[in-house]
């Protein structure tokens, strides 16, 4: 299997605040890990890139400092909201991606729902 | 760059019948195309994929063929049910790896 988990599946935190999102790879080790990031009946967004070990690629216009990115084990990817205002509240789902024996397909969390208020 | 587009929702059948999503791309080289279905409050589930021109992706009964020389990966269903309502999204992925998504078409099947 390609069992992708995060935590929290929601949260709610007051502005000015910061929330931690984690997503981990159950039953595999995971190369690389995306970041994407949903508005109400929109698609998904590719917020950043991140390969063990190594600083995460971000794509335009997401902001860097705003939205720190850890991938500190082939297992597990860290997603910080830093001082959260409510524009910042959306659902966050993040993949992961094997990368061995030439395995490139995206294995989806659940996603995460963060209400800023 | 390389883009997918889909047809706007929302879809609205009723069960039993007949689905179409269609689903164009534009891309650079020879991507691998993906259908996804997202269901409320849920992440993405891959649904179905194909890798090359002329392959048929299949899965619960939804199947979309890979069609190069129109570019499109049209899903298509024959008899849909109300646990089908959901929203699909149509990708490509390109040789960077990364996924291009679509817009979405949200399915609502009635009884």
């Amino acid at each position: 299997g390609a069992v992708v988990s995060q935590h929290p599946s929601w949260v709610i935190c007051k502005s000015g605040t910061s929330v931690k999102i984690e997503c981990r790879s159950l039953d595999f080790q995971a190369t690389t890990m995306f970041w994407y990031r949903q508005f109400p009946k929109q698609s998904l967004m590719l917020m950043a890139t991140s390969n063990e070990g190594s600083k995460a690629t971000y794509e335009q216009g997401v902001e860097k400092d705003k939205f720190l990115i850890n991938h500190a084990s082939l297992t597990l990817s860290t997603l910080t909201v830093t001082s959260a205002h409510p524009e910042d509240s959306s659902f966050y789902i993040c993949s992961a991606q094997k990368g061995a024996s030439g395995d490139y397909e995206q294995y989806f969390g659940p996603g995460t729902r963060l209400t800023v208020t | 760059g390389d883009s997918v587009t889909q047809m706007e929702g929302p879809v609205t059948l009723s069960e039993e019948a007949f689905l179409t999503i269609n689903c164009t791309y534009t891309a650079t080289g020879y991507p691998s195309l993906f259908w996804y279905v997202q269901y409320p409050g849920e992440g993405l589930q891959l649904l179905l994929k194909a890798t090359k021109a002329d392959d048929k992706g299949s899965n619960k009964g939804f199947e979309a063929t890979y069609r190069k020389e129109t570019t499109s990966f049209h899903l298509e269903k024959g008899s849909v049910q109300v646990s089908d309502s959901a929203v699909y999204f149509c990708a490509l992925r390109n040789a960077g790896n990364m996924l291009t998504f679509g817009g979405g078409t949200r399915l609502m099947v009635k009884p």
